[in-house]
């Protein structure tokens, strides 16, 4: 069965600073995705990461996919406020279109 | 133009009742989902459909029974609620993984409270 760990679970950081949140997955996979969700919302789509050495950066958030290492990466630059949310990986094992959600981390950016 | 939307967004009902959460999509995708986050936030997949034919049934009560009358289409219906039901039940829906992305697209949740 596929397992999707991120980490840290929770991160509190201070606006300015930079923070890489981890994405480890258990079996073969050349697609992962990442969510952001804020409390209460729904699920919106930040990045698409389809082969191994993909990377992709909106504004302040680049994401990275190293497939050997079943390894994804969410980097924060210069944290602002507004990028307080919990943000997901989620894992394309390629059996049906059945995508495996990570743990999710809470980010938490202070003044 | 709202792309994947769920009614209701509040349920609250006994134990016991039955109840019908219904959901569209209306940007063309093949395949809808239905996945369940529970109070820790994790998500979980429940169903999936492709063309209105079930594909993905996970390990869920009986209970839940999904239904798609066509392909724009996915409602879910539990019997029986339990307190355990308590939860926030997303419907998605992507293009097939074929030569697309396979990219979820999510409606905006129903937060189902059993009492």
């Amino acid at each position: 069965e596929l397992k999707v760990e991120q980490n840290p679970l929770f991160l509190s950081m201070q606006e300015g600073k930079n923070y890489t949140i981890y994405c480890n997955y258990s079996t073969t996979s050349d697609r992962l995705y990442w969510y952001r969700q804020d409390p209460g919302k729904s699920l919106e789509s930040l990045f698409v990461l389809l082969s191994n050495g993909a990377v992709k950066q909106e504004g302040r958030l680049m994401a990275s996919l190293d497939t050997k290492a079943r390894l994804s990466t969410l980097h924060i630059t210069a944290a602002v406020h507004d990028l307080s949310a919990t943000y997901f990986c989620a894992v394309d094992p390629g059996t049906a279109s059945k995508l495996t959600f990570g743990t999710g981390t809470r980010l938490q950016v202070t003044l | 133009d709202t792309a994947v939307s769920q009614t209701p967004k509040y349920l609250v009902t006994q134990m016991g009742n039955d109840k019908s959460i219904k959901c569209e999509q209306n940007l063309g995708h093949d395949t809808m989902y239905w996945y369940k986050q529970d109070s820790k936030k994790f998500l979980k997949i429940m169903f999936s459909y492709n063309n209105k034919e079930l594909i993905i049934n996970e390990t869920v009560p009986n209970r839940f029974s999904p239904k798609s009358p066509d392909k724009a289409h996915l409602n879910l219906h539990i019997n029986s609620l339990e307190l355990g039901d308590s939860a926030v039940y997303f419907c998605a829906s992507s293009f097939d993984r074929g030569g697309n992305t396979g990219e979820l697209f999510f409606g905006e949740g129903s937060r189902l409270t059993v009492l």
